[in-house]
């Protein structure tokens, strides 16, 4: 069984939308990021969060350490954003467990 | 800043063929790693270097190699070729530690065996 779950495994959205992915983990970690793998494959590190909240532009992670649970918000969801989003637990300084993904479409 | 680059971008081999993909980096980082990623699975770390000179096993190290003889440069050889090593390959950077460190990836390597 994956450290990591992700959910849902897949979200389709209209342009505008508030989108919540989620993801928990079922041993303590020292950090939690979170990765978004664009449609042509390439990745990119969006948030490497550890308590609390952190905000890039219309994008949100939190974390509650306490239930094991991170939340990756998108506020105002455009097309650009459609791609896969991993949820990634990091267990001392060196071992990552990387969620499954969520696959995310936004339609105009 | 070229960033992290991974050559060649596809590749089809045969069954017991050997091979090499590249990966180099320009942003001095001592940290760098090899993933594949397949269908429904997460990432999985394959080997890691802490530095040049060092390198270690990740969780499904066998039927590779690596080496890292210079800061910018990880390259992931594939000894003999099986079908079960069709994957996409990453490559990642980061400054330190992959846990406390953004980690940087390459556009990745898409490998066929067959």
């Amino acid at each position: 069984k994956n450290e990591v779950e992700q959910s849902p495994q897949n979200l389709t959205a209209q342009e505008g939308e508030f989108i919540t992915i989620n993801c928990s983990y079922s041993v303590g970690i020292s950090a939690l990021h979170w990765l978004q793998q664009h449609p042509g494959g390439g990745i990119v590190s969006l948030f490497m969060l550890s308590s609390g909240k952190k905000k890039h532009g219309r994008l949100i992670a939190t974390i509650n350490i306490q239930e094991k649970h991170s939340s990756l918000h998108i506020t105002a969801s455009h097309p650009r954003d459609s791609a896969v989003y991993i949820c990634v637990g990091s267990y001392n300084t060196d071992k990552l467990i990387f969620g499954t993904g969520t696959r995310l479409q936004v339609f105009p | 800043n070229a960033g992290v680059t991974q050559t060649p971008k596809f590749q089809v081999l045969k069954t017991g063929q050997s091979m090499t993909l590249q990966c180099a980096q320009d942003m001095n980082h001592e940290y760098m790693s090899w993933y594949r990623q397949d269908p429904g699975m997460g990432l999985r770390l394959i080997h890691y270097s802490v530095g040049a000179g060092i390198t270690d096993q990740g969780e499904v190290p066998n039927g590779y190699n690596v080496s890292r003889s210079t800061t910018e440069d990880f390259p992931l050889r594939l000894l003999s070729a099986a079908p079960s090593q069709t994957s996409v390959y990453f490559c990642a950077s980061s400054r330190g530690r992959r846990g406390f460190y953004e980690q940087y990836f390459g556009p990745g390597t898409r490998l066929t065996v067959t």
